[in-house]
């Protein structure tokens, strides 16, 4: 049963515009959500995160939204550049992160 | 920003032998580290959690006498894959977390192929 749910596999922008990507979970335990970006033959690199007493996070072109409620969150990418091409990862834990559970990711692909 | 080095990064080995998969911190400490395997086109699994100075708990079909992890220190986990097979091989990922900012640091991750 897959408790975090990416469910598109592909996204495609052009450059300079909004990318936003989606992230399900049915687990109402879950406190802290993290997203990830990974490249082909190279670990996943953190990007941001959000603990549920926040609704919203922003860290540069990168903001991620939670929607406790709704058991949903998002990433928005403001301007996509080509380089953010990757396929991005969602993830959540309970409050004492002793376990992460992953989306299948979305594959992103910024065109020049 | 925080810095997780893993080391190797590819090995290749021959079936029947033992593979060691360090993971360290370099520039936190962490309490807690996680042990991943990627399998083509699938999210990474949890092998198991490894926490410094005592046993690592694993993850429900991860063989614990197979994938030996060791927490010694608060900067280094370490996994052998023992009598390594073919079908060992995969991308195994670590990570590290940093219990100051709850944030999830992973390494580069090791390639391993087993002939």
């Amino acid at each position: 049963d897959q408790q975090v749910k990416q469910n598109s596999p592909s996204l495609s922008v052009q450059e300079g515009r909004i990318s936003i990507l989606n992230c399900d979970y049915t687990n109402s335990m879950f406190d802290y959500f993290l997203w990830y970006k990974k490249y082909p033959a190279e670990g996943p690199t953190f990007l941001i995160s959000i603990s549920s007493i926040k609704d919203k996070n922003e860290d540069g072109r990168f903001t991620v939204f939670l929607n406790k409620s709704a058991k949903h969150l998002s990433l928005h990418i403001v301007p996509s550049q080509p380089g953010d091409s990757a396929v991005y990862f969602c993830a959540a834990s309970p409050y004492n992160f002793n376990k992460f559970y992953f989306g299948s990711g979305t594959k992103l692909n910024v065109k020049p | 920003g925080a810095v997780v080095s893993q080391h190797p990064s590819w090995v290749i080995c021959k079936s029947g032998t033992s593979v060691k998969i360090e993971c360290r911190s370099l520039d936190f400490q962490a309490t807690t580290m996680f042990w991943y395997r990627q399998f083509p086109k699938q999210s990474l699994m949890l092998m198991a959690t490894s926490n410094e100075g005592s046993k690592a708990t694993y993850e429900q079909g991860v063989e614990k006498d197979k994938f030996l992890i060791n927490h010694a220190s608060l900067t280094l986990s370490t996994l052998t894959v023992t009598s390594a097979h073919p079908e060992d091989s995969s991308f195994y990922i670590c990570s590290a977390h940093w219990t100051n900012t709850g944030e999830l640091f992973f390494g580069e991750g090791s390639r391993l192929t087993v002939l």
